[in-house]
């Protein structure tokens, strides 16, 4: 199984709205990444994880909200978004290598996020 | 910024042409990764090069590295109406364990 697999694929929410974000791995990767990705842009990294321990947070706002419940499993939890919140935000996963690099980035294929 | 530069920004080509996209970044890397995007969704990746090599090549793919110019060019031979799509460049950064990506390179092939 070498997927990344993130729910829902499209969500739709209005300012005041709790929602979250949810992503899964069966790989055995110990880390995992959000991204967030406007159009016709790079992806951005937001939050970084490894070994389910919060290791990189890149300033992101605290209206969103990152959590790893177990070494398979990422959550995005989103409160009082922006409309300039709207973006795809991809998750990611890694296997750490060797010296502590890690190898490539396994994608999840996204949730389109619509802040209304 | 967590951006790099890749360029150019848009290709346009015939089926059997060669594309070539440059990837330019900021900092020492321990790798350097080309990845591949359909219509907006998730990342694909291509091929990673270590900042130890300056060579690469996988199928119609070569990858190459040059760490004192800080840049990358990713080749793809004899394109492919498939192959079009949006290709990144990707760096991890060199004791922390970050990702981080260029600009894009928009390449369309014309059947």
């Amino acid at each position: 199984d070498t997927e990344v697999t993130q729910t829902p694929k499209h969500l739709v929410m209005g300012m005041t709205n709790k929602k979250s974000l949810k992503c899964e791995q069966h790989m055995g990767h110990r880390a995992m990444y959000w991204y967030k990705q406007k159009a016709k842009k790079p992806p951005e990294l937001m939050f970084v994880y490894s070994y389910e321990k919060l290791s990189i947070n890149e300033s992101v706002p605290s209206r969103f909200s990152p959590e790893c419940p177990n070494s398979s499993l990422l959550n995005l939890h989103l409160h009082a978004l922006q409309p300039e919140d709207s973006a795809l935000y991809l998750c990611a996963s890694s296997q750490e290598g060797e010296s502590a690099t890690n190898e490539k980035l396994f994608f999840g294929s996204g949730t389109q996020l619509s802040v209304l | 910024s967590q951006q790099g530069e890749e360029d150019p920004q848009a290709l346009s080509i015939q089926e059997g042409e060669n594309a070539t996209m440059n990837c330019s970044y900021k900092t020492s890397i321990n790798n350097l990764q080309w990845y591949r995007q359909n219509s907006g969704r998730g990342l694909v990746h291509l091929i990673l090069i270590r900042s130890n090599e300056r060579e690469k090549h996988s199928g119609r793919l070569r990858v190459t590295l040059d760490t004192s110019k800080k840049s990358s060019s990713l080749l793809i031979t004899a394109s492919r109406a498939a192959d079009t799509a949006s290709y990144f460049c990707a760096w991890e950064i060199y004791n922390f364990n970050k990702f981080y990506f260029g600009s894009g390179t928009k390449l369309n092939v014309k059947p």
